[in-house]
């Protein structure tokens, strides 16, 4: 059981680069997060996807996209990458809304 | 002001002391709260979780949940360094919004 599994670990773009962070789970969970950590923020949360199909902003949800392509993928796009989306990244899932998260282990992105 | 606040630290013991990490929450419709670890350069992994008041024990660890002050409490017995982690609490919600997290330091 692998979890929660996020590709890539590392990633340098340069500003306007576009990129899809992939995030995929073999738990059979329904709901699905995406955050993003900085130092001295602690984790906010981008997007969500309470089920298959559906898909909801967060607090921080600019310059982001997200896919549920499936109940066991989803992915966040940047379409033009910015300095201030330099972060850690992190997926999450959720055997339904309003139970327990499990995360990856994150995509260090930098962008210069 | 944050839905969940907590002090970041760094909270410095010595090997076999009792640490208590705490969170304030502001939102009294909470009920149930997670408790995660996060060591360096990894994810939060997830540590315990209580579904209600009063106290949770699981092996060194015990979550205290006090909802008439939204205070939330993590005690670790016998702290060792392996312990040092970044601890994080979030409350079991549709949308779980994260306190920042305190940073633990166990010397030995």
């Amino acid at each position: 059981n692998a979890g929660v599994t996020q590709t890539p670990k590392f990633q340098v773009l340069k500003t306007g680069q576009s990129m899809t962070l992939q995030c995929a789970q073999d738990m059979n969970h329904n709901s699905m997060y995406w955050y993003r950590q900085d130092p001295g923020m602690g984790l906010r949360l981008i997007y969500y996807s309470a089920s298959e199909g559906t898909t909801d902003k967060g607090e921080v949800p600019n310059g982001y996209n997200v896919s549920r392509l499936n109940k066991r993928e989803f992915s966040l796009r940047l379409e033009s990458a910015a300095p201030s989306q330099t972060s850690v990244y992190f997926c999450a899932s959720s055997e339904v809304d309003n139970s327990p998260l499990h995360f990856g282990n994150g995509t260090r992105l930098t962008v210069t | 002001q944050k839905e969940v606040e907590q002090d970041p630290g760094p909270l410095s013991v010595p090997e076999g002391a009792i640490v208590s990490l705490n969170c304030t929450y502001s939102n009294s419709a909470f009920q149930y709260f997670m408790w995660y670890r996060q060591y360096s350069r990894k994810g939060p992994e997830l540590l315990m979780y209580t579904y209600s008041s009063g106290n949770k024990e699981d092996g060194r660890f015990t979550a205290q949940v006090d909802k008439s002050s939204k205070y939330i409490s993590l005690f670790i017995r016998d702290s060792q360094p392996s312990d040092s982690a970044t601890y994080l609490c979030a409350p079991i919600s549709y949308i779980p919004t994260f306190g920042r997290g305190t940073s633990l330091i166990v010397h030995p």
